[in-house]
């Protein structure tokens, strides 16, 4: 069955540090992925996603991530993280055919002045 | 146009008693989802609903869970006798595709919160 890791369940940095979230998948054929984003006290929003085209996709707010086809992954990263970045990040596949989403287990990030 | 909305925001309830939840998704969009997320867990896919197609159930934790549309846009979610381990954030979500085959955006509303005692 289709599964999606994240293996940083908690990360710490301090303002204007890079921040790089991983995120592997196990399904080997055709893929979209997601990562959606949990501020406190809000809904789960989109960041970005990759359906086709150019594998490294810019999302809102400086967030990138890059589809890495021979490595299952597909990272988040952002060069500077604010304060306001602190929040609850969730990578998300999708095959082909799926109707639905199948989400990793979440990284809590927070950020510190 | 509005988002997501799902009602109540918070429920509180007995163990054995049974619970409607209920979404309203957004308008225009034919796809609606819900899922389940426990403290630590991510979100648990329960089940899919796609215009005038069969309802995907295949992640209904058990027969206590059911749900239904309404006119294509409403659903409810209902869980009847209400265990202990149901406790957990229920969210909806809606698209106007499929995340797989079109990678459209699934919207999500602000969950309702279950806590069964």
């Amino acid at each position: 069955a289709q599964s999606v890791s994240q293996h940083n369940h908690h990360v710490i940095l301090s303002e204007a540090a890079s921040l790089e979230l991983g995120c592997n998948y196990s399904y080997g054929g055709t893929v979209n992925l997601f990562w959606y984003v949990q501020y406190p006290g809000q809904h789960l929003q989109l960041l970005l996603k990759y359906f086709s085209g150019d594998p490294l996709v810019k999302g809102i707010k400086g967030f990138e991530a890059e589809f890495i086809k021979s490595k299952f992954s597909f990272n988040l990263r952002k060069p500077s993280v604010q304060w306001s970045d602190t929040a609850e990040y969730f990578c998300a596949a999708a095959t082909g055919t799926a109707s639905k989403l199948t989400f990793g287990t979440g990284t809590r990030l927070q950020v510190t002045l | 146009g509005a988002g997501v909305s799902q009602s109540p925001s918070n429920k509180v309830t007995e163990k054995g008693k049974d619970v409607e939840l209920r979404c309203d998704p957004i308008s225009g969009h034919t796809a609606l989802y819900w899922y389940r997320q426990s403290l630590g867990q991510g979100l648990e896919f329960l089940i899919y609903f796609q215009g005038n197609s069969a309802p995907d159930k295949s992640g209904l934790p058990s027969d206590r869970f059911s749900a239904e549309r309404t006119g294509g846009s409403v659903s409810t979610l209902t869980i009847q006798r209400t265990q202990q381990e149901d406790s957990a954030v229920y969210l909806c979500a809606s698209s106007l595709g499929l995340p797989g085959l079109d990678g459209e955006t699934q919207y999500f509303g602000p969950g309702t919160r279950l806590l069964v005692l």
